[in-house]
């Protein structure tokens, strides 16, 4: 079974400022992690995975993640905050041994930028 | 372009009422989901499937029925809409071979029920 938890449904940062997001996670076997972006309106956009190749992970649009694994932690962090960054992130959790097709979800963070 | 398309994108609809939500993919990829996503919720699995003719329900139970005649076509009906069906539903699909369990993910289709 595997779960995610989001810590902070709303975060609100001040424009140029460092953006951190939460997700810690668990699973029984070894994971697949996934940042996803949403903004209003649309479906989810992918900004990064964890695949067990390297446990600093860089995306899209500058954020980047470091999966911890002693402490079941996979956070997103962007050194400098902008406007268009507003959105919802959702972290998500799959399992890495075959037939594990399915994401598991946070219930997600929703990230205010203040000019 | 390959790209994952969901139709209609609002739906402003009355109680009682049929609706097929339409999600289709041309990517080529066999396994496709419908998710139900409530404003400040999680995603909801709802309905997946690995390929043709293949369907099953998902951890959140659902009165929604899908189908999966075509590859690319996995759509969603509602016999009778009523009001708790109100939300957003994103259909979703990943590639054989893909690996990583990446899901790509259509534009939703906000669905109200009056």
């Amino acid at each position: 079974a595997q779960s995610v938890t989001q810590l902070g449904s709303h975060v609100s940062v001040s424009e140029g400022a460092l953006v951190l997001l939460r997700c810690n996670y668990s699973s029984s076997v070894p994971p697949y992690l996934f940042w996803y972006v949403q903004y209003p309106n649309q479906g989810l956009q992918l900004l990064l995975k964890y695949t067990s190749a390297a446990t600093l992970v860089k995306g899209i649009n500058g954020f980047e993640a470091e999966f911890k694994k002693s402490e079941t932690s996979f956070h997103l962090t962007k050194p400098s905050a902008h406007m268009s960054d507003a959105a919802e992130y959702f972290c998500a959790v799959s399992g890495s041994g075959a037939g594990s097709y399915q994401l598991t979800f946070g219930k997600g963070t929703k990230l205010s930028v203040i000019p | 372009e390959a790209d994952i398309y969901q139709t209609p994108r609002y739906l402003v609809i009355g109680t009682g009422k049929k609706i097929t939500l339409e999600c289709s993919q041309t990517m080529g990829h066999d396994k496709m989901y419908w998710y139900q996503q409530d404003p400040g919720m999680e995603l909801h699995l709802i309905h997946y499937s690995y390929g043709v003719n293949s369907t099953e329900k998902g951890d959140l139970s659902s009165e929604s029925t899908v189908s999966r005649i075509r590859t690319e076509h996995f759509p969603l009906t509602l016999e009778s809409a009523r009001p708790s069906h109100t939300s957003q539903y994103l259909c979703a699909s990943i590639g054989l071979g893909a690996g990583y369990n990446e899901q790509f993910f259509g534009p939703g289709t906000r669905l109200t029920v009056l």
